[in-house]
């Protein structure tokens, strides 16, 4: 089972709305980070908080904007999507500063679909 | 520049048969390497990682990796592959201090009876 824990599992929106996706993680890492996946696709990086700060955005949209609230939880904060970013959105963790910091963890992700 | 090649899309295997999925980078320093599956509709789990040390590291459910530093490789096998094991595979590369993972295009494992 995944330490990482991803809220709602299906959302689906339309292009006027607001709304967020939610994401803990119990093994106390200090990095977090949202990927997007495409079908059929590999996960493409968006963003990386690393201690509570933003340290990574690839050049994401703004109508995506991230929020860390503290060292286990992340927001993806949703406004004024596209259809074209239905997408699964996966949140990770990992530990940096070990040996292993490189090793990344998935949750189950969210299914987001926009009309 | 990172890289990662998994020069096959898609590999059909008979159950019981072994099993070995491809995959080439290009780091630039001393590569960290892991081996995710998804199944359809989940998140990413992690199989097993290779860091530096042994070149054949053991993962979860069977895995296998070997490290070739000389051709660029890290292939995953299993001996005897189970129904179960249908999924996406992906292969990944990074390095020490470095957040930002990258992903091969992924292998689409399919098991016949």
């Amino acid at each position: 089972d995944t330490e990482v824990t991803q809220t709602p599992k299906h959302l689906v929106m339309g292009m006027t709305n607001k709304k967020s996706l939610k994401c803990e993680q119990h093994m106390g890492h200090r990095a977090m980070y949202w990927y997007k996946q495409k079908a059929k696709k590999p996960p493409e990086l968006m963003f990386v908080y690393s201690y509570e700060k933003l340290s990574i955005n690839e050049s994401v949209p703004s109508r995506f904007s991230p929020e860390c609230p503290n060292s286990s939880l992340l927001n993806l904060h949703l406004h004024a999507l596209q259809p074209e970013d239905s997408a699964l959105y996966l949140c990770a963790s990992s530990q940096p500063g070990t040996v292993s910091g490189n090793t990344i963890y998935f949750g189950e992700g969210s299914w987001l679909t926009v009309v | 520049a990172q890289s990662v090649t998994q020069p096959d899309i898609h590999i059909t295997v008979s159950e019981g048969a072994s099993l070995e999925l491809r995959c080439n980078y290009s780091y630039g320093a001393t590569p960290y390497l892991f081996w995710y599956v998804q199944s359809p509709g989940q998140g990413l789990q992690l199989l097993l990682k290779y860091f530096s040390g042994d070149t054949l590291v053991q993962g979860i459910k069977g895995f296998e990796a070997e490290f070739k530093r000389s051709q660029s490789s890290f292939n995953l096998r299993k001996p005897s592959v189970h129904w179960s094991d249908a999924a996406e595979y992906f292969c990944a590369v990074g390095g020490r201090g470095n957040e930002k993972l990258t992903f091969g295009t992924g292998t689409r494992l399919t098991i016949i009876p």
